[in-house]
């Protein structure tokens, strides 16, 4: 296991709500980086959190919106649901942003 | 913005029987990740090769760099059930962005 923990495990929510997803980065790892991956796919990279700032960004629309706290767990929040946000969310942790990432267990949200 | 191809896209194998997997950069590789998935779990951090020419093992999986070629391939030998998963390419393009290729879906037959 890598320490990365990641609640909840499962979603189900409907198109237009938002949701909030959590990650608990492993011990010592100061940057958190959010993935979405739908099925069949590799992952997809939303951004990166670097010591509570957004440290890079992927092709996502403002409505995907993140945080890290002073102990550097992070928060992932999307806003207005679209069917094609149903994927599996994973977060992953690092020492700093250029170093491996470990990744958690993922959150699988479904958007009906 | 950087793509990562893998190829196979699937790859179903007897047990015992060796497999190459190929991962291929659209642009100059910095850094070149091996995750291993099992499917709808999160990632296993295998290898990262950083330099061209590198090569390493764990167990019974080689992976190798070949910067000029911007290429990168997995190696299992005598494969076995425990192999079986998605295997995941990744880069960095420095920009602080990290990419992931579309995935190598591996089957081992016992």
């Amino acid at each position: 296991e890598t320490g990365v923990t990641q609640s909840p495990t499962h979603l189900i929510k409907t198109r237009g709500q938002q949701v909030t997803l959590r990650c608990s980065s492993q011990s010592g790892h100061n940057t958190v980086s959010w993935y979405q991956q739908a099925l069949g796919q590799g992952p997809q990279f939303i951004f990166q959190y670097y010591r509570e700032e957004e440290n890079g960004r992927g092709n996502f629309p403002p409505r995907f919106s993140g945080l890290q706290f002073p102990n550097y767990s992070s928060e992932l929040n999307v806003n207005a649901l679209e069917l094609d946000d149903s994927a599996l969310y994973l977060c992953a942790s690092s020492w700093r942003a250029v170093e491996t990432q470990y990744f958690g267990p993922g959150t699988r949200l479904l958007v009906l | 913005s950087q793509e990562l191809e893998q190829s196979p896209q699937s790859l179903i194998v007897q047990e015992g029987k060796n497999l190459t997997i190929n991962c291929t950069s659209s642009k100059t590789l910095y850094g070149l990740y091996w995750y291993k998935q099992k499917y709808g779990e999160g990632l296993i951090f295998l290898m990262m090769l950083q330099k061209g020419g590198e090569e390493k093992s764990h167990e019974k999986i080689t992976a190798k760099l070949d910067e000029k070629k911007q290429q990168s391939s997995l190696h299992i030998t005598a494969s076995q059930p425990s192999h079986a998963g998605i295997y995941l390419c990744g880069a960095d393009n420095t920009g602080n962005q990290f990419y992931f290729g579309t995935g190598t879906s591996l089957t081992v037959i016992p």
